[in-house]
């Protein structure tokens, strides 16, 4: 089974400074789609930026861009200017691209962003 | 309307129980999901649902029974559940279980079992 690994349990970063959030994963496919959710406290999860793995250009949306490393398997999520708005637990998820499986959750890494 | 609602928001119930949660949606999604969330952890999957049919069970105890009555709607019937089963329940949907379809997620249902 794919495990996806976020090694920073808690993040802080200063409104309006730049921040990376780490996501590592382990496959032997080669086509697979990534995923960085957001789930702000007691308040619904949603989608930030989606990556499929053969796509060799990097996703962007607005603030968020991600860095990916297929070889290395690696996806961290880079967010600039951050805002108040962005402090939330974020999970990087991995989707096989054969099985029709659900998402296969990292343990989150909790953002605190400070005025 | 890109929105998954589930209610109720919150429920108490006793181990004796029986109970039900109901999820919804109005997009046209063919693949629905449950998942069981603790705090601070990741959700984990329970159910799939594919165009109204049961595709993946992870092993979930049968005191947990999802239904899909039709292609909107998503019910989860609760029965003599344990302690250990208070958590946030969340319900998901999207376009398709396979591809890289956006799963939208409700809000959940908080469950505390007592």
């Amino acid at each position: 089974a794919q495990t996806v690994t976020q090694s920073q349990p808690e993040m802080s970063v200063q409104e309006a400074e730049t921040v990376t959030l780490s996501c590592t994963y382990d496959t032997s496919e080669s086509d697979y789609y990534l995923f960085w959710y957001k789930q702000p406290p007691s308040r619904q999860m949603i989608l930030v930026i989606r990556q499929e793995a053969y796509k060799q250009q990097n996703a962007t949306e607005n603030r968020f861009s991600v860095n990916f490393q297929k070889a290395a398997k690696s996806f961290s999520l880079k967010i600039s200017d951050s805002q108040l708005g962005d402090a939330a637990m974020y999970f990087c998820a991995y989707r096989s691209s054969n099985s029709g499986y659900a998402l296969n959750f990292g343990k989150g890494t909790s953002l605190l962003v400070t005025p | 309307d890109t929105e998954v609602t589930q209610t109720p928001k919150h429920l108490v119930m006793g181990m004796t129980n029986k109970k039900s949660l109901k999820c919804e949606q109005h997009m046209g999604h063919r693949a629905m999901y449950w998942y069981k969330q603790k705090a601070k952890k990741p959700p984990e999957l329970m159910f799939v649902y594919s165009y109204e049919k049961l595709s993946i069970n992870e092993s979930v105890p049968s005191r947990f029974s999802p239904e899909c009555p039709n292609s909107s709607l998503l019910n989860l019937h609760l029965h003599a559940l344990q302690p250990e089963d208070s958590a946030l329940y969340l319900c998901a949907s999207s376009q398709d279980r396979y591809g890289a379809y956006e799963q939208y997620f409700g809000p959940g249902t908080r469950l505390t079992v007592t």
